[in-house]
């Protein structure tokens, strides 16, 4: 019955290790997105896709990148894997993209995944 | 430049106290959506309300209440009688078009607010 799933809750990797993180939402939304919050409580937008489409990329290390294999999972990828990188990472979802990819509705988020780099 | 400002890090309160936190936000669009999201010390980050620009109307759920006010850019966040289980850290965010016409979602930096029994 989640909404928003992901995989896994915790992370413990070693520095310059490839992980990904897995996010599913069964609501239908034709948005997805994934956050950064670091240590001290500061969230982030990383990416959103929608119908498939990088809609929003910031200035993100090009060493994360998400892949979509279908509109209903956003999975991050993160490459050479370095300290700083620790931080708790969170997928969303909306529904309504409107004109032009803008979406206002509210996102819905998943529990977030808590990767500590040593 | 689209920016969230929550001035109060922490507040603390005595259970049955009410209590207001606040927002104010910077954005050049005409259109644009406010949101208020909690978290609890579990983690997880819960919508609480959005509400557009053209709408100043207050709104009230439960003990819940928001104070829109365009004129002073301010989206104002009132708990009454407060509850432990309210404990958490609030965060306010504003979407906006976005230069780029991109849809942004910024949030503040949230304010903690613990309810002592």
């Amino acid at each position: 019955d989640t909404a928003v799933s992901q995989t896994p809750k915790y992370l413990v990797t070693q520095m310059g290790n490839d992980k990904s993180i897995k996010c599913e939402q069964n609501l239908g939304h034709d948005t997805m997105y994934w956050y950064k919050q670091d240590s001290k409580k500061f969230l982030k937008i990383m990416f959103s896709y929608n119908n498939k489409e990088l809609i929003i990329n910031e200035t993100v290390p090009n060493r994360f990148s998400p892949k979509s294999p279908d509109k209903a999972h956003l999975n991050l990828h993160i490459n050479s894997l370095e300290l700083g990188d620790s931080a708790v990472y969170f997928c969303a979802s909306s529904q309504g993209t409107g004109l032009a990819g803008r979406s206002y509705n509210e996102q819905f988020f998943g529990p977030g995944t808590r990767l500590t780099v040593l | 430049a689209q920016k969230v400002t929550q001035a109060q890090t922490e507040i603390s309160v005595v259970e049955k106290e009410d209590v207001t936190l606040d927002c104010v936000y910077e954005t050049r669009d005409t259109t644009y959506y406010l949101f208020w999201y909690k978290q609890p010390p579990s983690g997880e980050l819960v919508f609480l309300i959005r509400r557009n620009s053209f709408d100043e109307q207050n709104e009230i759920s439960g003990r819940y209440s928001w104070n829109f006010q365009k004129s002073t850019s301010s989206f104002n966040f009132t708990i009454t009688a407060s509850q432990v289980v309210d404990s958490a850290v609030y965060f306010c965010a504003l979407s906006d078009r976005g230069e780029t016409g991109a849809n942004n979602l910024f949030f503040g930096t949230g304010t903690r607010l613990t309810v002592i029994p």
